[in-house]
């Protein structure tokens, strides 16, 4: 089983800053399964980024997504608001697994 | 407009049963391949398992923690999927989600709102 190590844990960031967020696995993954959602709380989670760097419908161009084999980057250019939630990468290779989960939070 | 709504959810004793549905709407649901995705309280997201749509076979895949105890299948004449839990123990409690899996590449691209379970004495 392919495990996802995310990191920070929790990322502290006032409104107008970059944020980004690091998703590491223990062996290589498809790029094209490889995936970001956000939850906020009391939510079910919501796709962001699939394939590693295409936004889903409807998600802002602020949202960015790279990264290749090991190593995976999603990237928000300018924290708004709305934006302050909890964010986990996901793969599928042999069977799908998550990462633990890095949490945006206003500092 | 896409739509799917879990249901089933409660309390039940460790070693019990629950069955648990998801209604879709929005979409050709008998060719569409579904997932179901738990989290624990304060915890982070765990697949559970999967079923291919009717053109794939309708087969059927399993996290480890959950193989042999649960089962997933699909009424595609009711747009309902299911997922029977047996044996169930207290770390199987979770907010139980539905999702689609966007033609079994893995990307969950639609999400329940979620049916709480909870497996206690």
């Amino acid at each position: 089983e392919i495990v996802l190590t995310q990191s920070p844990g929790t990322l502290s960031l006032s409104p107008g800053e970059r944020a980004t967020l690091s998703c590491r696995a223990s062996q290589s993954v498809s790029s094209s399964y490889l995936a970001w959602y956000q939850q906020k709380p009391g939510q079910a989670p919501r796709l962001l980024i699939y394939a590693a760097s295409s936004r889903a419908t409807g998600i802002p161009d602020r949202f960015s997504g790279s990264g290749s084999g090991t190593d995976f980057t999603l990237t928000i250019s300018r924290l708004e608001p709305e934006d302050f939630a909890v964010y986990y990468c996901q793969q599928y290779g042999s069977s799908l697994t998550f990462g633990g989960g890095t949490k945006v939070e206003i500092k | 407009e896409v739509q799917l709504v879990e249901s089933g959810g409660g309390l039940v004793k460790p070693g019990g049963s629950l069955r648990l549905s998801c209604a879709v709407s929005g979409f050709t649901f008998s060719n569409a391949w579904m997932s179901w995705v738990r989290q624990a309280p304060g915890k982070g997201l765990e697949w559970v398992g999967r079923i291919r749509g009717k053109t794939d076979g309708g087969t059927t895949d399993y996290a480890a923690p959950v193989k042999g105890r649960f089962t997933i299948s699909r009424d595609d004449s009711k747009n309902t999927m299911y997922v029977q839990m047996n044996s169930l123990k207290t770390e199987d409690t979770a907010v139980y989600y539905c999702t689609t899996d966007h033609y079994g590449s893995g990307t969950l691209d639609y999400w329940g709102q979620g049916t709480l379970v909870t497996v206690s004495s």
